[in-house]
């Protein structure tokens, strides 16, 4: 039964540049949920996708959005990178909107120069 | 901002050694959970303990939360190496279908 799983798990982009970092859920999960975890810090909450529509959203510019599929899988997009976008971007996925039941994937590591 | 603050930020410990971790948190919670990192990567689900329960344990875990109080503590008796990681707790706010996580105790086991 495969986790969650995020891609890529690294990546270098240059200040001003746009990503784009995915997430298929967790087999039976349909809720997926955004974190960026500076170094040293914990998980910031971005936003959370549930049928294919954002249904919370952290403190986060317009800059940070998303985008759910039919198949429950997730994308992040950062437009306009600034260098304190540099962190560690993790995707939890769980099941009905719940806040718990969380399964983590492994993150992808944005670095900004 | 954070909802949660752990106490301490650092804790380091020999092995064989119980380690205590400390939470609290500003406004009123449906649940509390605890979270491990290793090495940065992602978080793995402890233990989960409910806003109307005060203990519960699991294997070498055990949980407190006092909502008076607004605050939680994680205890890990008999560590091992493999405990070093850093620890997160997570509070599901009431009303606000979200988990807010704090900045996290860094656990140290030396052997």
């Amino acid at each position: 039964d495969a986790g969650v799983t995020q891609s890529p798990t690294h990546l270098i982009k240059t200040r001003g540049q746009q990503v784009t970092l995915r997430c298929s859920p967790k087999s039976g999960h349909d809720t997926v949920s955004w974190y960026q975890q500076a170094l040293g810090q914990g998980p910031q909450f971005i936003f959370q996708y549930y049928e294919e529509e954002e249904r919370q959203r952290g403190n986060f510019p317009d800059r940070f959005s998303g985008h759910q599929f039919p198949n429950y899988s997730s994308e992040l997009n950062v437009n306009a990178l600034l260098l304190g976008d540099s962190a560690l971007y993790l995707c939890a996925s769980s099941f009905g909107y719940r806040t718990y039941g969380y399964t983590f994937g492994s993150g992808t590591r944005l670095t900004v120069v | 901002s954070q909802q949660g603050e752990e106490d301490p930020q650092a804790l380091s410990i020999q092995e064989g050694e119980n380690a205590t971790m400390n939470c609290s948190y500003k406004t009123s919670i449906n649940n509390l959970q605890w979270y491990r990192q290793n090495s940065g990567r992602g978080l793995v689900h402890l233990i989960l303990i409910r806003s109307n329960e005060r203990e519960k344990h699991s294997g070498r875990l055990r949980v407190t939360l006092d909502t008076s109080k607004k605050s939680s503590s994680l205890l890990i008796t008999a560590s091992r190496a493999a405990d070093t990681a850093s620890y997160f707790c997570a509070t599901d706010l009431e009303g606000a279908q979200k988990l807010v996580f704090g900045q996290g105790t860094r656990l140290t086991i030396n052997p």
